[in-house]
């Protein structure tokens, strides 16, 4: 079974700059989640999918940050523009269902983002 | 808010010990709590989970504990090896809000 696929891994942008991040979801994954991670830190979550519904999105600074689910499978989490303080590593991490979340999540590799 | 504090320093165990780390939470007591491992470069894995209701839960030289009276958990790793080297990372599940809340994570440094 393949694993959650996340690109790119790596992305070097200038601020103000806008950027876009993909993932793939494990197969028949109907709840995808967006964490943020900065150096030191616990995963911190940005947005949850269920199916194309975002139905947590409390924590995405919407004003710089936008997230799209289409047809319920991939997903791109985009930032514009992109300030400093983005710098990070962007999880995207699937389970089944929302209540398999409980009982554990799948995370892809991330992808390591820094804004100069 | 929800707060979750695990040991911010690295711990340093000497091969073939049990290393014990700990997650220490406040207010409400999750659903769930899950124990994940992480490595340099790579996405959070997802070890263990232990139910509010569970006491114990042992998986191969794993062993997680959960004491919602004093709001800890503690993660037990017997016969250490140099491979378990890496981030552990506490997580709480909030069933009402369908939401995991992570610590900050415990770097283990297991040395042969």
């Amino acid at each position: 079974e393949a694993g959650v696929v996340q690109s790119p891994r790596y992305k070097i942008i200038e601020k103000k700059q806008p950027v876009a991040f993909w993932c793939n979801p494990i197969s028949g994954h109907n709840t995808l989640y967006w964490y943020r991670q900065n150096l030191g830190q616990g995963p911190e979550l940005l947005i949850r999918y269920e199916n194309e519904e975002a139905v947590d999105d409390s924590q995405l600074p919407k004003d710089r940050f936008s997230a799209e689910r289409l047809k319920g499978v991939d997903s791109t989490l985009k930032i514009q523009p992109a300030e400093l303080g983005d710098s990070a590593v962007y999880l995207c991490a699937s389970s089944s269902h929302s209540r398999q979340g409980a009982r554990g999540q799948y995370f892809g590799p991330g992808t390591r983002l820094t804004v100069t | 808010s929800q707060k979750i504090e695990q040991n911010s320093e690295a711990l340093n165990i000497q091969e073939g010990k049990t290393a014990t780390l700990t997650c220490n939470y406040t207010n409400y007591s999750p659903a769930y709590l899950q124990w994940y491992r992480q490595d340099p470069g790579r996405g959070p894995v997802f070890l263990l989970l232990i139910r509010e209701n569970e006491k114990e839960k042992r998986k191969e030289r794993l062993k997680v504990t959960f004491d919602t009276t004093l709001k800890q958990s503690l993660f037990h790793i017997t016969a250490s090896q140099p491979a378990d080297s890496a981030t552990y990372l506490c997580a709480l599940y909030y069933s009402s809000a369908s939401k995991i809340i992570f610590g900050s994570g415990t770097r283990l440094s297991i040395r042969p």
